[in-house]
């Protein structure tokens, strides 16, 4: 079965500085990875996805991630943080292939914090 | 990029009441929205697969005769909570996905969330 974990619940920064949210994933196949965000009061919000391409994803507003199968990780990096980046990330894997079984298992959450 | 839209963004109601929520894709057909629950500080948790024309597919755990899915059009879901009660207070999200656009059809696209709030 597949799962993500998301090794932080909580991460701060200051503005400028780099950020890293981490993610090991479970997974019995190649899966199919994403990062969502979740600003406070607005819908998810696809950041990046991995399908089993390039092992480096570039994604939107500075994000990439980058695929270690020896790892089992897709930890999300940006070099500079903003004060937008601020909110909920989420790593996602899917559950199977099409149709029903093509639905989303979410990690935990990490909660990025950027400061002045 | 895609749109989804849920109504409404908040409710509050009586316990014992029924409750629907909305959810809708606004620029693209989706033959499958999923319905999630999120409580505070935790992360979504699947409810339902909701398959246009035929019956959701609902999680373990999950009672179908307490959140009924209806996924009539191509555009639209909706869910009902039964009989609510004070337990079923939480933030439902939906998301539709996109099978018409290859490229995109990976992708599910979220709506913004409901908030239900049962006294």
């Amino acid at each position: 079965a597949q799962s993500v974990t998301q090794l932080d619940s909580h991460v701060s920064v200051s503005e400028g500085t780099p950020v890293l949210l981490r993610c090991n994933y479970s997974s019995s196949y190649s899966p199919s990875l994403f990062w969502y965000v979740q600003h406070p009061n607005k819908g998810l919000q696809l950041l990046l996805k991995y399908t089993s391409a390039a092992t480096l994803v570039k994604g939107i507003n500075g994000f990439e991630a980058e695929f270690k199968k020896s790892e089992t990780s897709f930890h999300l990096t940006k070099p500079s943080a903003h004060m937008s980046d601020a909110a909920e990330y989420f790593c996602v894997v899917r559950r199977g292939y099409g149709g029903s079984q093509g639905n989303l298992i979410f990690g935990k959450g990490t909660k990025l914090s950027v400061k002045p | 990029g895609a749109v989804v839209s849920q109504h409404p963004s908040r409710v509050i109601c009586k316990s014992g009441t029924s409750v629907k929520i909305e959810c809708r894709s606004l620029d693209f057909q989706a033959t499958t929205m999923f319905w999630y629950r999120q409580f505070p500080k935790k992360s979504l948790m699947l409810m339902a697969t909701s398959n246009e024309g035929s019956k959701a597919t609902y999680e373990q755990g999950v009672e179908k005769d307490k959140f009924l899915i209806n996924h009539a059009s191509l555009t639209l879901s909706t869910l009902t909570v039964t009989s609510a009660h004070p337990e079923d207070s939480s933030f439902y999200i939906c998301s539709a996905r996109d099978w018409a656009s290859l490229p995109l059809k990976e992708t599910q696209y979220f709506g913004p969330g409901t908030r239900l709030l049962v006294l």
